[in-house]
């Protein structure tokens, strides 16, 4: 399988940054998602890595190395609406295929 | 407004009686697909449409049907429902297979199988 890890839960202060990493033991996806959560609802898009280094979107960052099998998620400048879960995915994807997998999910508790 | 809807938002039935849950898209997207989400095990692709009449089976297709007569509609049906099956059900889709063009979910699913 892809045995995609992320960490179960993390807490961080409002204010503050946290990074929220994603391994994976597995080669040859197109790219890697990141989702955010909030409780009771659907997912929403965050960003999408192609090529490994990081890009930014405002106070959310990712970042990917693929020789590394990792990527984290940063968030910057906390604020309590961004708790949530935070959802890694692997892109498989060609003419023919479409399947996305996904790690566990981070829950994100920011406090005040 | 682009979206994707799903019907019902809540189920309760028995097992063994067949059931369909309706997803439908007003995006004119391509790309369709059906998940679970449970505790402890995150979302689960159980099957996906790459167009009209072309699906293809994701991680968990088991016990699940799909069928793509048109673009806008991506119908998940369980034959006989089983316990095991109790889930929360998110319905997706997206433009192309592009990993860049975003995915949108649809608002949830929740089935219980008594």
């Amino acid at each position: 399988g892809q045995n995609i890890d992320q960490p179960t839960e993390m807490t961080a202060t409002e204010g503050a940054i946290v990074q929220i990493n994603c391994t994976y033991q597995t080669s040859g996806f197109n790219g890697l998602f990141w989702y955010q959560q909030h409780a009771g609802e659907a997912p929403t898009f965050l960003s999408y890595n192609v090529l490994d280094g990081l890009e930014e979107k405002g106070r959310f960052s990712s970042f990917l190395s693929r020789s590394k099998g990792y990527s984290y998620l940063l968030l910057k400048e906390l604020q309590m609406k961004d708790s949530a879960s935070y959802l890694c995915a692997l892109f498989y994807g060609s003419s023919n295929t479409g399947k996305l997998i996904f790690g566990q999910g981070t829950t994100l508790q920011v406090k005040p | 407004e682009a979206q994707v809807t799903q019907n019902p938002r809540y189920l309760i039935t028995v097992t063994g009686k067949k059931l369909t849950v309706t997803c439908s898209q007003n995006m004119n997207h391509e790309y369709m697909s059906w998940y679970r989400q449970d505790p402890g095990l995150g979302l689960r692709q159980i099957y996906y449409s790459m167009n009209v009449e072309v699906t293809d089976k994701g991680d968990v297709p088991e016990g699940y049907k799909v069928s793509r007569k048109e673009k806008r509609n991506f119908p998940l049906i369980l034959e006989s429902p089983s316990p095991n099956q109790t889930s929360l059900y998110f319905c997706a889709s997206s433009l192309s297979l592009r990993g860049t063009d975003t995915q949108y979910f649809g608002p949830g699913t929740r089935l219980t199988v008594l």
